[in-house]
């Protein structure tokens, strides 16, 4: 059973606009989340993370909130530009993971449009 | 500095053929991964090694081996492939859970079993 779901494939934003990406978790043990950004015919890059006694972190044009209580996290990118255009992955850590192993969502797909 | 590197990119075996994938990383991490990509499911763990010596068990290792002899080395083996193995394989690396800072992947190796 999916314990990290994206529940939208995909997503087209305006350059210049908003873009807010979505995750939900099953498992309350998770304590660490992360956000990975992936192009095409290469392996996903660390994009930003939060921990669990934070409900917010923010890294230039990104930022994620965190949600304990609805078990929800969501990426915020502000502004998006057209290289922003990639596939998003969240994933979630609990700390009883003595091997540090992530557990991912299926990941969305963003466009945004020039 | 070349981080992961995998090798080989692409694969194409017959079923029932055998192969190894071979991962190396230069960073001196001491946990390593083998992920799965497939559509609609996300990127789903096989296998992961916490040092030298070492491997364990993730959501989907039937049908897999690893090992560990080297330190910046991780071989993830298919014995007898089949059809359901065909996917992209990405191996990742990271730190130990102090710190936390989330995986490093290779840029993947896309595996066809006819």
């Amino acid at each position: 059973d999916q314990q990290v779901k994206q529940n939208s494939p995909s997503l087209s934003v305006q350059e210049g606009r908003i873009s807010i990406l979505n995750c939900d978790y099953t498992n309350s043990m998770f304590d660490y989340f992360l956000w990975y950004k992936k192009y095409p015919a290469e392996g996903p890059t660390f994009l930003i993370s939060i921990s669990s006694i934070k409900d917010k972190n923010e890294d230039g044009r990104f930022t994620v909130f965190l949600n304990k209580s609805a078990k929800h996290l969501s990426l915020h990118i502000v502004p998006s530009q057209p290289g922003d255009s990639a596939v998003y992955f969240c994933a979630a850590s609990a700390r009883e993971n003595t091997g540090n192993q992530f557990y991912f969502g299926t990941g969305t797909s963003l466009t945004v449009i020039p | 500095n070349a981080g992961v590197t995998q090798t080989p990119k692409f694969r194409v075996l017959k079923t029932g053929q055998s192969m190894t994938l071979l991962c190396a990383q230069d960073m001196n991490h001491e946990y390593m991964y083998w992920y799965r990509q497939d559509p609609g499911m996300g990127l789903r763990l096989i296998h992961y090694s916490v040092g030298e010596g070492t491997t364990a068990k993730g959501e989907v290792p039937d049908g897999y081996n690893v090992s560990r002899l080297k330190k910046q080395n991780f071989l993830l083996g298919l014995e007898s492939a089949a059809p359901s193995q065909t996917s992209v394989y990405f191996c990742a690396s990271s730190y130990s859970r102090v710190g936390n800072y989330g995986y490093t992947f290779g840029s993947g190796t896309r595996l066809t079993v006819v």
